[in-house]
């Protein structure tokens, strides 16, 4: 079975400007969570989908958003790109969401540059 | 949110046990104390979890104290593959399912 995949892998913008990342979760797998991972901030909670339905979101500003399609995959947005949103962004999909689903499939992330 | 406090490194000899130990005196009743390693440029991954009791699986164990205010995570024997970024995390029971890592502990495994 094929793991979480990501796209692109690498990314350099210009402040400014905007970018989507893409995420396709395992096969069969509905929720997809996005976190972001920084040297200073470390692993941080973006948001989660399930069913194509936020289910929850991390303590970032409105620049950062999500939206996940029918067949699970996801994206995420990122609006007026600042220096400081230079990270690597991971996705990662579970079978479900909430108290059933314990194990997250992480994929090997995106690294945005921010010029 | 509920905090864990972890060492920032430990290191160990191959083929020997380690033990990485995590606090989480906030930790409600209905947390799941989950551990996932990150192995160097790689997102990281899931290792094992637990409520109450302690767990094995074939990656490793987790050793739950019984007033759940700390948890050891066990490998039994260290191998190189093993070197990575551990983390403890406390994951609330109920809702969407989110992990906030904290710093974790560096493991360093000597041949």
């Amino acid at each position: 079975k094929a793991g979480v995949t990501q796209t692109p892998r690498y990314l350099i913008k210009t402040r400014g400007q905007q970018v989507t990342l893409s995420c396709s979760p395992i096969s069969g797998h509905r929720s997809v969570s996005w976190y972001q991972q920084t040297p200073g901030q470390g692993l941080q909670f973006l948001f989660e989908y399930f069913s194509e339905t936020q289910r929850n979101k991390g303590n970032f500003p409105g620049r950062f958003s999500g939206r996940q399609f029918s067949n699970s995959r996801s994206e995420m947005n990122v609006s007026t790109l600042e220096l400081g949103d230079s990270a690597l962004y991971l996705c990662a999909s579970s079978l479900t969401t909430g108290e059933l689903s314990y194990e997250q499939y992480f994929g090997p992330g995106t690294r945005l540059t921010v010029t | 949110d509920a905090k864990t406090t972890q060492p920032n490194s430990m290191e160990s000899n191959e083929e020997e046990p380690v033990h990485l130990p995590c606090n989480h005196s906030t930790i409600s009743g209905t947390d799941y104390i989950h551990w996932y390693r990150q192995l160097p440029s790689q997102g990281p991954e899931y290792v094992i979890h637990g409520l109450t009791s302690n767990v094995n699986n074939r990656m490793a164990s987790l050793a739950i104290a019984e007033d759940r205010k700390s948890s050891t995570l066990i490998l039994h024997r260290a191998t190189l593959r093993d070197a990575a970024v551990y983390y403890c995390i406390l994951r609330i029971g109920a809702g969407s399912y989110q992990l906030t890592f904290g710093k974790g502990t560096k493991l360093s495994v000597i041949p």
